[in-house]
Formats: C-alpha cells, structure tokens, sequence
C-alpha cells in the first residue's frame, strides 16, 4: 500500500516565521504535489515536481517554494508565514507511468499561523 | 474561473437511500474524471473514476455517470451508510498528466442513520 507521510499533524507558527512541511512517500513515485485545502475553495495546487530537483508552479504559488533534493521526499516553504496562509496543507504523490492513476495523499498537517 | 464546478456545498440523505452527488465541468479538454472522498483529519482517497470515452463505471455501491454532451458527471451510492458520511471531491484531467488534475470544491455527506 502506497504511504505519503507528511511529518507534522499540526503546527503553529508566528507571523514571519519560515516554517518547512516535510513529506516523504514510499512507492518511488516521480510526482509530487502540495495543495492547500480550505473551507469553501476545496483543494488547490500550489506545487508540484515531476522529479527530483524540478518543480512548477501550481495555482497559488505566491508565498511559498518548494525543495525536492530526493525522490521520496517533497518540502514546502514559507519564507514568511503570513495568517493568510492558516490552512490544511495536504501532500501527494503518483506517477505517470500508469495512464491515469489516482494520486495519494497524506493526512495533511493543519497549519495556523498567529 | 472553476473548470470543475460541484455547486452543493452540503447533502443529507437517509441510510440506505441513494446519494447523488454532482459536478459540472467547462474545459472540453479534460479526459479523465474521479471521485475521492475525505474524512475529517484525514487526506483524500481515491474512490472511483471514469474515462471520456465510457458514461458509465461501476463498482460496487458507487457508480459514476459522466454526459459528456452536458459536461455534467454525477456519483451514486446505493445504498447510502452512515460511513459515507465524508466530504466528496470531484477532479477532471486531461492528456494523462496528473499536473492537470483539477479539482471541485467539495459537497459535505451527511447519511443520517
């Protein structure tokens, strides 16, 4: 069974803060993503990497960047948290290699910034 | 601009009743549609899916319609538990990337016992 784990169920963070969301999977899967899900937006993509050391911008990709140094292992930042950014962060992965397969996703680590 | 439109925030159904849930689409390009449900505290999983080229997957109490004509696909569950209960999204793809996955805003499933 495919296993995302994201590090972290809850943080929080002060404005200003750099604050890192870690997520490693463990099915060698070359893509990676970031959404953020909030009441009433549903889940937005914020970025992705098809493999190691790439990465493209998803929809909201303002405020935060990301590092995929290895293939199991995608990392969000925020330079400097801001309270707009209080929000469910949900990682995944999946692959290409199978036309259409679903991606899987981490529990998610609930973010608040104060 | 929502390519992928689900406009019920939020259903109730009765247990053992059927739960229909909908969602609307306005890129012509997209190939790929599925249904993941999420509990609370928990992430997304993968329920069920549907090629442009069927109206009709099945598998076991959940089948997707897609009308390709009306850009409108819709999720059965029949009949309807109580562990339903979860927030169900909608996502549409196209060209077999999972970078164009986009997905709805989510309809909340209330199945009262």
């Amino acid at each position: 069974d495919v296993k995302v784990t994201q590090s972290s169920r809850y943080l929080v963070k002060r404005t200003g803060e750099k604050v890192f969301l870690e997520c490693v999977q463990d099915m060698d899967h070359e893509n990676m993503f970031w959404y953020r899900q909030d009441p009433g937006l549903g889940l937005r993509l914020i970025y992705f990497s098809y493999d190691v050391k790439m990465k493209e911008k998803g929809d909201i990709p303002e405020g935060y960047s990301v590092s995929r140094e290895k293939k199991e292992r995608f990392s969000l930042i925020l330079e400097s948290a801001s309270t707009n950014q209080t929000s469910m962060y949900l990682c995944a992965s999946g692959t290409d290699g199978s036309y259409n397969s679903p991606l899987h996703f981490g529990n998610g680590t609930r973010l608040t910034v104060t | 601009d929502q390519q992928v439109k689900q406009n019920s925030p939020s259903l109730s159904v009765q247990e053992g009743r059927i739960s229909i849930l909908n969602c609307d689409y306005t890129n012509s390009m997209f190939d790929y549609f599925l249904w993941y449900k999420k509990y609370p505290a928990e992430g997304p999983t993968f329920l069920i899916s549907i090629s442009s080229i069927k109206d009709k997957n099945e598998d076991g109490r959940f089948t997707v319609f897609l009308n390709k004509s009306a850009k409108h696909l819709s999720l059965h569950i029949v009949p309807s538990q109580p562990g339903d209960s979860a927030v169900y999204f909608c996502a549409a793809s196209w060209g077999g990337s999972q970078g164009n996955l986009i997905f709805g805003k989510g309809t909340k499933l209330s199945v009262k016992p």
